[in-house]
């Protein structure tokens, strides 16, 4: 696709439950950022992947966030027994490794995760 | 630790004036910092960045200035319109390269006619 893909855009559910946050990024992108949005707060790094590399996950908040990322390319986002606080808008950005890239990063519209 | 201070929180100014946005931050071996807008309801966009063997760089109404001595950076923006009222992120990568990007708290700019 044109851009980073985010799925659902809207996610409610009760609290206790799992929920698992989906990333398509652009084609070819090899680097891929989740980040924590709360109610007009700033972006919270979750986690980082690159390539093949073992990904940098010291943003994850707690045991209950894990993230994956399949054939260097779709990326989910995991967080189980979901609580109150978690509630925020989760967003995937990916970024270009290429030659002369300019470390841009392109985010998604974000899924707005609601805990009730 | 790896921290990003961003500086104000909120920020009001007529239309035609100018805006500044400052940042700190905490590794020295930081060496991308860019800036991205978020209008209301939509993601972030980078709007401009510089790398640390520059110190300022322009373009059209915005333009950066770094200080690596000091580990700070600064957007600048002149003759300030309406449809520069947003939010401001400031970022620097952590551990050198583009890696991992470590985002400030963010400034709310409004612009009033």
């Amino acid at each position: 696709g044109a851009g980073v893909s985010q799925s659902p855009s809207n996610k409610v559910t009760e609290k206790g439950k799992d929920v698992e946050l989906r990333c398509d990024p652009i084609s070819g992108h090899t680097a891929l950022y989740w980040y924590r949005q709360s109610l007009g707060q700033g972006l919270e790094f979750l986690i980082y992947f690159q390539g093949n590399s073992a990904p940098d996950k010291s943003g994850l908040p707690s045991d209950r966030f894990s993230a994956e990322r399949t054939g260097g390319s779709v990326s989910t986002l995991t967080i189980q027994r979901t609580q109150q606080e978690d509630s925020a808008v989760y967003l995937c950005a990916s970024r270009s490794t290429r030659q002369g890239y300019t470390g841009e990063l392109f985010f998604g519209e974000g899924s707005r995760l609601t805990v009730l | 630790g790896e921290n990003v201070e961003q500086h104000p929180s909120t920020l009001s100014v007529q239309e035609g004036d100018s805006a500044v946005i400052k940042c700190t931050y905490s590794d020295s071996a930081s060496n991308y910092f860019p800036w991205y807008k978020q209008e209301l309801g939509k993601r972030p966009q980078l709007i401009i960045d510089i790398r640390s063997n520059v110190g300022e760089k322009k373009d059209q109404r915005i333009a950066v200035t770094l200080n690596k001595t000091a580990k700070h950076f600064s957007l600048h923006i002149t003759e300030t319109q309406p449809e520069d009222s947003a939010v401001y992120f400031c970022a620097a990568s952590m551990g050198g390269g583009y890696n991992k990007l470590i985002f400030g708290a963010g400034t709310r700019l409004a612009v009033h006619p």
